[in-house]
C-alpha cells in the first residue's frame, strides 16, 4: 500500500538558518503530494502541493519539487523565522478511481526555531 | 468561501461515557468528509470517511463510530470510552484531492 517517510525531529534550529525535511513516498500510479503544516493547538493547514512529476509547490517561502525518479518531495526554507515552529506533515493522495481521494500521512516532524 | 467547524473544542470524558462529536462544513456541496485521530507524539490515523449522507467508511476496527445525518455534517460518537480513545481529533473535507481540516477537539479520557 501506500506509505510516506519523512525525517523524525524534533528538528530546532537558529532564525534564519536553512531548512530541509526529508519526505518519501511509495506509491501505486501517480499520487499528488503536499505538505501540510500544524501550529500548536490546532488543525492541519495546506502549506503547499505538487500534482505530477517535476512540479514545485511554494508557498510562505516554503518550496518541494515532486521528484519521481527519487520518489521524494523535501521541504526547504531557505530562511526560517520563530514563527515556522510548527509540526510539519509530508502526505500523498493517491485517487480511488472514484470521487475520493485518500491521504496517507508521514508521522509528522516537529520544527523548533530559536530567536 | 468554506468554512468548517467542529465542537466541541476541548472535552474531558471518563471511561465508560458515551460520546458525541460534531463537524460541519460550511460553503459546499456534497463534500466527501473525513475523521482522523492524532494520538499524542504520533502522526494522524484515518478512523472514517463518507462520500455522501448515509455512506460511512472505517479504516481501523475501534470503539468508535461515524454518521452523516445531513450532507454537510458528520458526526463521531462512540458508546463507551475507552482510555485509549484519548487523542486529537481532526474533521476534514474534501472536493478533489486537497483536504481541508477543522481546528479539532481535543478528547482526554480520564
Amino acid at each position: 500500500g501506500d506509505s510516506v517517510t519523512q525525517m523524525e525531529g524534533p528538528v530546532t534550529l537558529s532564525e534564519e538558518a536553512f531548512l530541509t525535511i526529508n519526505c518519501t513516498y511509495t506509491a501505486t500510479g501517480y499520487p499528488s503530494l503536499f505538505w501540510y503544516v500544524q501550529y500548536p493547538g490546532e488543525g492541519l493547514q495546506l502549506l503547499l502541493k505538487a500534482t505530477k512529476a517535476d512540479d514545485k509547490g511554494s508557498n510562505k517561502g516554503f518550496e518541494a519539487t515532486y521528484r519521481k525518479e527519487t520518489t521524494s518531495f523535501h521541504l526547504e526554507k531557505g530562511s526560517v523565522q520563530v514563527s515556522d515552529s510548527a509540526v510539519y506533515f509530508c502526505a500523498l493522495s493517491s485517487g480511488s478511481g472514484g470521487s475520493n481521494y485518500k491521504l496517507t500521512f508521514g508521522k509528522g516532524t516537529l520544527l523548533t526555531v530559536n530567536p | 468561501s468554506q468554512t468548517i467547524h467542529q465542537w466541541p473544542a476541548t472535552l474531558v470524558q471518563p471511561v465508560g461515557s458515551p460520546l458525541s462529536l460534531e463537524c460541519t462544513v460550511e460553503g459546499t456541496s456534497n463534500p466527501n468528509l473525513y475523521w482522523y485521530r492524532q494520538a499524542a507524539g504520533r502522526g494522524l490515523q484515518l478512523l472514517f470517511y463518507s462520500v455522501g449522507i448515509g455512506q460511512i467508511s472505517s479504516e481501523v476496527p475501534q470503539n468508535l463510530s461515524a454518521s452523516r445525518p445531513q450532507d454537510r455534517q458528520f458526526i463521531l460518537s462512540s458508546k463507551k470510552l475507552l482510555l485509549s480513545d484519548s487523542g486529537f481529533y481532526l474533521c476534514a473535507w474534501s472536493r478533489g484531492y486537497e483536504q481541508y481540516f477543522g481546528p479539532g477537539t481535543r478528547l482526554t479520557v480520564t
